[in-house]
Parts: C-alpha cells; structure tokens; sequence
C-alpha cells in the first residue's frame, strides 16, 4: 500500500503562474517531508523540505505547505519558469528511511 | 559541492550474469542508499547502509546485495540478473542519522537482455 501518493502523473501550467504540487500521506508517523526534482537522465536534487512541526516552510519561488490534520503537502512554485519542467517527487521520512511517491510530471507552457 | 558517482551511465548485461554496480561519494557521509527508478513506480529502496560494513533491506531487496568495505563506496550486487531487473539504478548518499536531504548520482540504466 502507498504511503505517499502523488494523484497527478501530469500537470501544465503557463510560464508566470503558480505551479502547485500535491502529496498525500497515509503514515501520521513520518516526521519529515522533502520535495525533489528530477530532469531525464539525471539523479533526483533535493528541492525543499519541512519538519511535521510547521506548516509553512519558504525558500525563494518555493513554498511547502503542510496540512498535517489532513495528512497533504503541496509545493508552490511561484512564479513557473521553462526550467522547472521536471519530474517533482514528494518524500517522506520515517526513523531510518526515506519513502518517495511515484512523481509528478511538470510541464511549463510558453 | 556534494558529489556522488557511479561507475556506468548504460549497462547492457545478459540474463543470469552477476552484475555490479558502483557508486562513490565524496562528501563523508555516513549514509548510502540504492534505489530504482521505473514508469509510474517512483524510486523504490533496495538497501541502504548506514556505516562502513552495516546494511539493511529497503522494500525490494529480493535478488540483489549490496557491499559496503569503505565509507565513500556502496555497492549493488545483482547475483543472477534477470529481464525483470531492467531498469534505473540511482545511489543517493546523506550526511548523519537526522532528516537530511539525500544526494543523488546520475543514475545507471541497466537493461538484461
């Protein structure tokens, strides 16, 4: 059974709009969220993270948002660039192991 | 910067061939994983190993083993290789047994013919 479930294998979004990502979680025990983005070829790179004890975590044009009581994420990424055209995968963590859902494919319309 | 190698970017090896994949980091960190990558799958844990000689089962280990003789070296080890195999490889390493973030290589594809 999925621990952590990206429901959108794709979503399209025009360059200088918000771009928001989702991820559900089933275990109340994880204790960390982390983003990561993936271009073809390329290993996974560490985007943003969030500890369950927040709600809000801000770095530059991404934001993670946490809902603990609903059990979701999501990314914000304002504003879209042609860049970040990308797989997304949502992560989390419980004692020594890291569980990634199945990702979202990002594409950035011109 | 964090960097993490793995030694073949395309692998091509044939069924019932013990198969070797290498991945070094240059970082000093404790912790090393391997993981594959397939279509509508994600990254799935095969092992990881958190020191020098320890190793432990992620969620998919069957048909694979791992060896870590050296901090900055983690290998995966596929005894027979099988068309069911076929896929990509990614290492990852992280720093401690906190919640940091993993780095990730380039990842090997691997196809058994």
């Amino acid at each position: 059974d999925q621990q952590v479930k990206q429901n959108s294998p794709s979503l399209s979004v025009q360059e200088g709009r918000i771009s928001i990502l989702n991820c559900d979680y089933t275990n109340s025990m994880f204790d960390y969220f982390l983003w990561y983005k993936k271009y073809p070829a390329e290993g996974p790179t560490f985007l943003i993270s969030i500890s369950s004890i927040k709600d809000k975590n801000e770095d530059g044009r991404f934001t993670v948002f946490l809902n603990k009581s609903a059990k979701h994420l999501s990314l914000h990424i304002v504003p879209s660039q042609p860049g970040d055209s990308a797989v997304y995968f949502c992560a989390a963590r419980e004692d020594d192991k890291i569980i990634f859902g199945k990702g979202t494919r990002l594409h950035i319309l011109p | 910067d964090v960097k993490v190698t793995q030694s073949s970017r395309y692998l091509v090896k044939r069924t019932g061939e013990k198969v070797f994949l290498e991945c070094v980091q240059d970082m000093d960190h404790e912790n090393m994983f391997w993981y594959r990558q397939d279509p509508g799958l994600g990254l799935r844990l095969i092992y990881f190993s958190y020191d020098v000689k320890m190793k432990e089962k992620g969620d998919i280990p069957e048909g694979y083993s791992v060896s870590r003789e050296k901090k900055e070296r983690f290998s995966l080890i596929l005894e027979s290789a099988s068309t069911n195999q076929t896929s990509m490889y990614l290492c990852a390493s992280s720093f401690g047994r906190g919640p940091y973030e993993q780095y990730f290589g380039p990842g090997t594809r691997l196809t058994v013919t």
